[in-house]
Protein backbone atom coordinates (compact mmCIF):
# COMPACT_ATOMS: atom_id res chain seq x y z
CA UNK A 1 0.00 0.00 0.00
CA UNK A 2 1.41 3.13 -1.15
CA UNK A 3 1.62 5.78 1.77
CA UNK A 4 0.54 8.28 -0.55
CA UNK A 5 -2.31 7.81 -2.92
CA UNK A 6 -2.87 10.69 -6.28
CA UNK A 7 -5.78 10.21 -8.83
CA UNK A 8 -5.96 10.50 -11.35
CA UNK A 9 -3.25 9.16 -12.47
CA UNK A 10 -3.61 10.14 -15.76
CA UNK A 11 -5.43 13.40 -17.11
CA UNK A 12 -5.77 14.85 -20.74
CA UNK A 13 -7.04 18.16 -20.97
CA UNK A 14 -7.85 20.85 -23.69
CA UNK A 15 -5.78 23.92 -23.12
CA UNK A 16 -8.11 26.62 -21.64
CA UNK A 17 -9.59 23.93 -19.13
CA UNK A 18 -9.54 23.79 -14.94
CA UNK A 19 -7.72 20.42 -13.34
CA UNK A 20 -7.73 19.47 -10.04
CA UNK A 21 -5.25 16.95 -8.87
CA UNK A 22 -5.34 14.74 -5.49
CA UNK A 23 -2.70 13.56 -2.86
CA UNK A 24 -4.71 11.28 -0.15
CA UNK A 25 -3.23 9.01 2.79
CA UNK A 26 -3.95 7.79 6.41
CA UNK A 27 -1.61 9.32 7.72
CA UNK A 28 -0.64 12.64 9.58
CA UNK A 29 2.20 14.84 8.27
CA UNK A 30 4.09 17.67 9.72
CA UNK A 31 4.35 18.99 6.12
CA UNK A 32 3.79 18.43 2.00
CA UNK A 33 5.19 19.12 -0.92
CA UNK A 34 4.44 19.14 -4.64
CA UNK A 35 6.87 18.82 -7.78
CA UNK A 36 6.26 18.80 -11.49
CA UNK A 37 8.62 16.49 -13.75
CA UNK A 38 8.77 16.87 -17.17
CA UNK A 39 10.49 14.58 -19.29
CA UNK A 40 13.90 14.15 -19.36
CA UNK A 41 14.52 15.76 -16.34
CA UNK A 42 14.06 15.44 -11.95
CA UNK A 43 11.31 16.76 -10.53
CA UNK A 44 11.30 20.66 -9.62
CA UNK A 45 9.79 21.30 -5.96
CA UNK A 46 6.79 23.73 -6.62
CA UNK A 47 5.36 24.43 -3.18
CA UNK A 48 5.35 23.14 0.99
CA UNK A 49 2.33 23.29 2.69
CA UNK A 50 2.76 22.93 6.34
CA UNK A 51 -0.36 24.00 8.05
CA UNK A 52 -3.92 22.14 8.21
CA UNK A 53 -6.32 24.06 5.78
CA UNK A 54 -3.19 26.57 4.44
CA UNK A 55 -4.21 27.41 0.47
CA UNK A 56 -0.95 29.02 -1.22
CA UNK A 57 -1.12 30.13 -4.94
CA UNK A 58 1.33 29.93 -8.22
CA UNK A 59 0.44 32.36 -10.54
CA UNK A 60 -2.41 29.76 -11.97
CA UNK A 61 -1.65 27.07 -9.39
CA UNK A 62 -3.51 26.39 -5.87
CA UNK A 63 -2.24 24.21 -3.35
CA UNK A 64 -4.43 23.28 -0.82
CA UNK A 65 -3.60 20.99 2.50
CA UNK A 66 -6.26 19.47 4.00
CA UNK A 67 -7.16 20.53 7.60
CA UNK A 68 -6.27 17.21 9.02
CA UNK A 69 -2.84 17.70 7.46
CA UNK A 70 -3.64 14.30 5.70
CA UNK A 71 -4.25 15.16 2.46
CA UNK A 72 -3.64 17.91 -0.21
CA UNK A 73 -4.83 19.22 -3.99
CA UNK A 74 -3.56 21.35 -6.85
CA UNK A 75 -6.26 23.20 -8.86
CA UNK A 76 -4.76 24.55 -12.43
CA UNK A 77 -7.02 27.40 -13.78
CA UNK A 78 -7.15 27.98 -18.05
CA UNK A 79 -3.94 24.91 -17.79
CA UNK A 80 -1.92 25.52 -20.80
CA UNK A 81 0.40 23.32 -23.05
CA UNK A 82 3.00 23.76 -20.85
CA UNK A 83 1.71 22.85 -17.22
CA UNK A 84 2.36 19.13 -19.29
CA UNK A 85 4.40 16.99 -16.75
CA UNK A 86 4.29 14.75 -13.68
CA UNK A 87 2.70 16.36 -10.54
CA UNK A 88 3.97 14.40 -7.66
CA UNK A 89 3.59 14.82 -3.86
CA UNK A 90 5.77 14.08 -1.35
CA UNK A 91 6.50 13.84 2.50
CA UNK A 92 9.31 13.35 5.03
CA UNK A 93 8.84 9.81 6.58
CA UNK A 94 10.40 9.35 9.90
CA UNK A 95 13.91 10.23 10.88
CA UNK A 96 15.82 8.39 8.39
CA UNK A 97 15.46 11.26 6.27
CA UNK A 98 12.91 9.48 3.76
CA UNK A 99 11.45 11.12 1.12
CA UNK A 100 8.19 9.12 0.04
CA UNK A 101 6.78 10.36 -3.14
CA UNK A 102 3.39 9.60 -4.84
CA UNK A 103 3.05 7.54 -8.26
CA UNK A 104 2.36 10.47 -9.65
CA UNK A 105 -0.81 12.30 -11.73
CA UNK A 106 0.53 13.21 -15.71
CA UNK A 107 -1.16 15.45 -16.74
CA UNK A 108 -1.07 16.12 -20.93
CA UNK A 109 -2.80 19.72 -21.76
CA UNK A 110 -3.64 19.96 -25.43
CA UNK A 111 -3.55 23.27 -27.54
CA UNK B 1 25.50 29.14 -9.75
CA UNK B 2 25.60 25.83 -11.14
CA UNK B 3 23.03 22.86 -10.91
CA UNK B 4 22.58 19.24 -9.62
CA UNK B 5 24.41 17.42 -12.42
CA UNK B 6 24.58 13.31 -13.36
CA UNK B 7 26.59 11.36 -15.61
CA UNK B 8 26.09 9.37 -17.73
CA UNK B 9 23.07 10.54 -18.70
CA UNK B 10 22.27 6.79 -20.15
CA UNK B 11 23.24 3.49 -19.21
CA UNK B 12 23.25 0.18 -20.42
CA UNK B 13 24.72 -2.75 -18.64
CA UNK B 14 23.94 -6.74 -18.17
CA UNK B 15 22.30 -8.30 -15.09
CA UNK B 16 24.94 -9.66 -12.83
CA UNK B 17 27.12 -6.70 -13.31
CA UNK B 18 28.37 -3.43 -11.17
CA UNK B 19 27.51 0.20 -12.03
CA UNK B 20 28.26 3.66 -10.32
CA UNK B 21 26.81 6.43 -11.29
CA UNK B 22 28.05 10.14 -10.51
CA UNK B 23 26.16 13.03 -9.09
CA UNK B 24 27.95 16.34 -8.88
CA UNK B 25 26.05 18.61 -6.12
CA UNK B 26 24.28 22.58 -6.39
CA UNK B 27 27.42 24.95 -5.26
CA UNK B 28 27.12 24.99 -1.44
CA UNK B 29 24.95 22.35 -0.77
CA UNK B 30 26.41 19.90 1.35
CA UNK B 31 23.69 16.82 1.82
CA UNK B 32 23.20 14.34 -1.38
CA UNK B 33 19.81 11.84 -1.28
CA UNK B 34 19.66 9.21 -4.03
CA UNK B 35 16.49 7.89 -5.45
CA UNK B 36 15.32 5.50 -7.87
CA UNK B 37 12.35 5.84 -10.36
CA UNK B 38 10.81 3.24 -12.19
CA UNK B 39 8.82 3.62 -15.25
CA UNK B 40 5.25 4.91 -14.34
CA UNK B 41 6.07 5.49 -10.78
CA UNK B 42 7.37 8.35 -8.36
CA UNK B 43 10.71 8.21 -6.74
CA UNK B 44 11.73 5.48 -4.28
CA UNK B 45 14.13 7.27 -1.54
CA UNK B 46 17.43 5.38 -1.61
CA UNK B 47 19.98 6.78 0.98
CA UNK B 48 21.19 10.27 1.92
CA UNK B 49 24.77 11.39 2.51
CA UNK B 50 25.39 14.64 4.88
CA UNK B 51 28.96 15.63 4.83
CA UNK B 52 30.48 12.38 3.54
CA UNK B 53 28.76 10.01 6.10
CA UNK B 54 25.60 8.07 5.46
CA UNK B 55 22.38 9.95 6.93
CA UNK B 56 19.26 7.72 6.31
CA UNK B 57 18.90 4.91 3.91
CA UNK B 58 15.19 3.66 2.14
CA UNK B 59 14.51 -0.09 1.76
CA UNK B 60 17.04 -0.82 -0.62
CA UNK B 61 19.49 -4.14 -0.25
CA UNK B 62 23.04 -3.75 0.75
CA UNK B 63 23.94 -3.94 -3.41
CA UNK B 64 23.02 -0.46 -3.60
CA UNK B 65 25.53 1.52 -1.64
CA UNK B 66 26.96 5.02 -2.11
CA UNK B 67 29.92 7.89 -1.32
CA UNK B 68 29.94 11.39 -1.14
CA UNK B 69 33.25 13.14 -1.30
CA UNK B 70 34.93 16.32 0.48
CA UNK B 71 33.46 18.39 -2.32
CA UNK B 72 30.21 16.78 -1.55
CA UNK B 73 29.59 14.77 -4.91
CA UNK B 74 28.66 11.63 -4.80
CA UNK B 75 28.87 7.98 -6.16
CA UNK B 76 25.63 5.76 -6.40
CA UNK B 77 27.71 1.86 -6.70
CA UNK B 78 24.85 -0.81 -7.53
CA UNK B 79 26.55 -4.39 -7.44
CA UNK B 80 24.97 -7.80 -9.13
CA UNK B 81 22.28 -5.52 -11.52
CA UNK B 82 19.30 -7.05 -11.11
CA UNK B 83 16.60 -6.80 -14.01
CA UNK B 84 14.47 -5.18 -11.78
CA UNK B 85 17.18 -2.23 -11.35
CA UNK B 86 16.06 -0.79 -14.51
CA UNK B 87 14.84 3.03 -13.61
CA UNK B 88 16.04 6.40 -13.79
CA UNK B 89 18.08 7.15 -10.84
CA UNK B 90 17.74 10.68 -9.56
CA UNK B 91 20.31 12.37 -7.12
CA UNK B 92 18.99 15.46 -5.43
CA UNK B 93 20.93 18.03 -3.34
CA UNK B 94 20.57 20.10 -0.45
CA UNK B 95 21.82 22.76 2.20
CA UNK B 96 20.87 20.65 5.03
CA UNK B 97 18.94 17.33 6.20
CA UNK B 98 15.32 16.89 6.99
CA UNK B 99 13.24 19.22 4.85
CA UNK B 100 15.67 21.46 3.32
CA UNK B 101 14.52 21.82 -0.58
CA UNK B 102 15.98 19.72 -2.76
CA UNK B 103 17.38 20.26 -5.92
CA UNK B 104 17.18 17.43 -8.46
CA UNK B 105 19.46 16.18 -11.34
CA UNK B 106 18.09 15.16 -14.43
CA UNK B 107 19.23 11.60 -13.81
CA UNK B 108 20.98 8.49 -15.01
CA UNK B 109 18.91 5.65 -16.66
CA UNK B 110 19.88 2.39 -16.14
CA UNK B 111 19.03 -0.41 -18.70
CA UNK B 112 19.67 -3.94 -17.25
CA UNK B 113 19.39 -6.85 -19.73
Amino acid sequence: TQLLEQSPQFLSIQEGENLTVYCNSSSVFSSLQWYRQEPGEGPVLLVTVVTGGEVKKLKRLTFQFGDARKDSSLHITAAQPGDTGLYLCAVLKGRNNDMRFGAGTRLTVKP
Amino acid sequence: ETGVTQSPTHLIKTRGQQVTLRCSSQSGHNTVSWYQQALGQGPQFIFQYYREEENGRGNFPPRFSGLQFPNYSSELNVNALELDDSALYLCASSSGTGGYEQYFGPGTRLTVT
